[in-house]
């Protein structure tokens, strides 16, 4: 079974608005790490944010958020006012346990085109 | 800013040629990675290592052989390799500071490799 879903392999969204990119994930572990990274075209994975599994708030930075539900297992990364630089690709990633060094278990990615 | 260096950003090579790719960090971490980014497929882990030595290795076939002299560097030795190789290669590196850190990933720029 996949660890990360990413149910939308591409999204377009007008500039200025916002926009919501779905994550799932699935782990038998109570202390886990999710985290999502932007890769534009050049290649380089960015850090975007990033939720713990104990964490009470949805984290947020600057124009992204994540709505972070335990329950459901869901961790959507929401990108509020979109710019034409946005457009990249979005990766969801889970840290399974609370040792350290761990290895990230990737999504396949969400494709986001920003429209001006 | 990245703190994630990675050289050659691209490289062409034949599958008799013996060849390296070299990852450097300037964070200060005590964890490094290689992951393999072939098109339409999710991230795949290669290798971990942590504080010099190899903690994880996902069955990479043996044309790929890691090679860590310190914490900041990390190399990729590449010999025989097949056209299906070719892909992305990323290097990362960590710095877990102990429980409640978030061990978040930083990553380098990558090496677009093809082999012919």
């Amino acid at each position: 079974a996949q660890k990360i879903t990413q149910t939308q392999p591409g999204m377009f969204v007008q500039e200025k608005e916002a926009v919501t990119l779905d994550c799932t994930y699935d782990t038998s572990d109570q202390s886990y790490g999710l985290f999502w990274y932007k890769q534009p075209s050049s290649g380089e994975m960015i850090f975007l944010i990033y939720q713990g599994s104990y964490d009470e708030q949805n984290a947020t930075e600057g124009r992204y958020s994540l709505n972070f539900q335990k329950a459901r297992k869901s961790a959507n990364l929401v990108i509020s006012a979109s710019q034409l630089g946005d457009s990249a690709m979005y990766f969801c990633a889970m840290r399974e346990g609370n040792l350290g060094n761990t290895p990230l278990v990737f999504g396949k990615g969400t494709r986001l085109s920003v429209i001006a | 800013e990245t703190g994630v260096t990675q050289t050659p950003r691209h490289l062409v090579m034949g599958m008799t040629n013996k060849k390296s790719l070299k990852c450097e960090q300037h964070l200060g971490h005590n964890a490094m990675y290689w992951y393999k980014q072939s098109a339409k497929k999710p991230l795949e882990l290669m290798f971990v290592y942590n504080f010099k030595e190899q903690t994880e290795n996902n069955s990479v076939p043996s044309r790929f052989s890691p090679e860590c002299p310190n914490s900041s560097h990390l190399f990729l030795h590449l010999h025989t390799l097949q056209p299906e190789d070719s892909a992305l290669y990323l290097c990362a590196s960590s710095g877990y500071a102990g429980l409640g850190d978030t061990d978040t990933q930083y990553f380098g720029p990558g090496t677009r490799l093809t082999v012919l």
